[in-house]
This record gives C-alpha cells, sequence and structure tokens, in this order.
C-alpha cells in the first residue's frame, strides 16, 4: 500500500522566512496530494492541493511542487507569520475517492 | 460555509463498552469517512462509505469497528467492545463527486477516551 514519508517533523522558523516541507510517497497510482493545517485541537483545514497532471501549484504565500518522476512533492509557505504555527500534514490519494495517506506531520513555529 | 460536524466533542467510556460516533456530512456530499488520530501521531484512515456500502478499509477497521448511515443526513461509526489502545481523535470526513471527489472536508473530531 502507500506509505507516505514527511520531512522535517519540527521547523522552526523567524518571521518573514520562508519555509519548506518536503514528502515523498512510494504508490505510483497516487495523483492527488493535499496539504492539511492543524491548529492545537482543530479539525485538520485543507490549505492546497495538486494533481498529478500539474508540477506546480501557488495560492498567495503558499505553493507546491510536485515530481512525479522521483515521487516527491513539497510545500512552500514564504513571508512567514506567526499565525503560519500549526501542524502541517501531507497525504497521497487516488482519484477514486478514496483514502487518504498522511505523512507524519511536521510542527511548523513562526517567531516574530 | 458548510461543514461537517461531530458529536460528541469528548466520550469518555470504560474499556469493553460499546460507543457509537456520530457525524454530519456536509449535505451534497457523497463520500464519507472515518480516520483517527492518536495523540501527537499522524491522521490514520479507518473506512470510506459511498453508495450505502463500505468502499474501502484499512487494517486498522477490524470487526469491532463497524460505520452506518441510518438515515439520509447521520453517518455513524460504533466500536463494539472498546480497548484502551482506541483512544484517539475519530475525524469524520465527507467529499463530493466528479473532480472534487478526493477533496476531503474533515469535522472537528470526537475525543474518545477508554478508561
Amino acid at each position: 500500500g502507500e506509505n507516505v514519508e514527511q520531512h522535517p517533523s519540527t521547523l522552526s522558523v523567524q518571521e518573514g522566512d520562508s519555509a519548506v516541507i518536503k514528502c515523498t510517497y512510494s504508490d505510483s497510482a497516487s495523483n492527488y496530494f493535499p496539504w492539511y493545517k492543524q491548529e492545537l485541537g482543530k479539525r485538520p483545514q485543507l490549505i492546497i492541493d495538486i494533481r498529478s497532471n500539474v508540477g506546480e501549484k501557488k495560492d498567495q504565500r503558499i505553493a507546491v511542487t510536485l515530481n512525479k518522476t522521483a515521487k516527491h512533492f513539497s510545500l512552500h509557505i514564504t513571508e512567514t507569520q506567526p499565525e503560519d504555527s500549526a501542524v502541517y500534514f501531507c497525504a497521497a490519494g487516488n482519484q477514486a475517492g478514496t483514502a487518504l495517506i498522511f505523512g507524519k506531520g511536521t510542527t511548523l513555529s513562526v517567531s516574530s | 460555509e458548510p461543514e461537517v460536524t461531530q458529536t460528541p466533542s469528548h466520550q469518555v467510556t470504560q474499556m469493553g463498552q460499546e460507543v457509537i460516533l456520530r457525524c454530519v456530512p456536509i449535505s451534497n456530499h457523497l463520500y464519507f469517512y472515518w480516520y483517527r488520530q492518536i495523540l501527537g501521531q499522524k491522521v490514520e484512515f479507518l473506512v470510506s462509505f459511498y453508495n450505502n456500502e463500505i468502499s474501502e478499509k484499512s487494517e486498522i477497521f477490524d470487526d469491532q469497528f463497524s460505520v452506518e448511515r441510518p438515515d439520509g443526513s447521520n453517518f455513524t461509526l460504533k466500536i463494539r467492545s472498546t480497548k484502551l489502545e482506541d483512544s484517539a481523535m475519530y475525524f469524520c470526513a465527507s467529499s463530493f463527486s466528479g473532480l472534487a471527489k478526493n477533496i476531503q472536508y474533515f469535522g472537528a473530531g470526537t475525543r474518545l477516551s477508554v478508561l
């Protein structure tokens, strides 16, 4: 089955810096890659996703890149702000509307 | 904005007891899911449900677990005889159809504590 690895497990940056979180997946059939942000005690919130037919997607300060050949995808946050502090999870799935397989999460801390 | 709602927010039970966790998916969604998250760990898939039947389940979803859509709005997860290791946050999720069917929206979760 699918296995998703996520690095780093913790990331500390200064406000205004960029943050990059990387994930790899194992199942070449996966073609949907969402990123969720989870604040303490709250639900995972979808922040951006990418499908296998594109290599990059951007939404304001957040971007995701996908390399299908290497089976890895990354989340890029620019101009980080303290409110970006949270746990970020990557996930992989396919278009059958079935399971999302999550990475172990990255705890991002943005200090002002 | 429509949200997935889950009740209760916290459920405390004794080991061996049955629990039912309830979810109301977003109204026009067709796919429903349960995930769990043990404290400090990743979100793990349990089961997906479509057209009134299970479409996929993980190894975690053994005979102690069952799901049901008892009416047009609720989606439930039952654990027949709870174990200490069932203590976790349980998230319900739902998704629509077509190209959007893999965009899953999560509820706020039910924290299950098994004593």
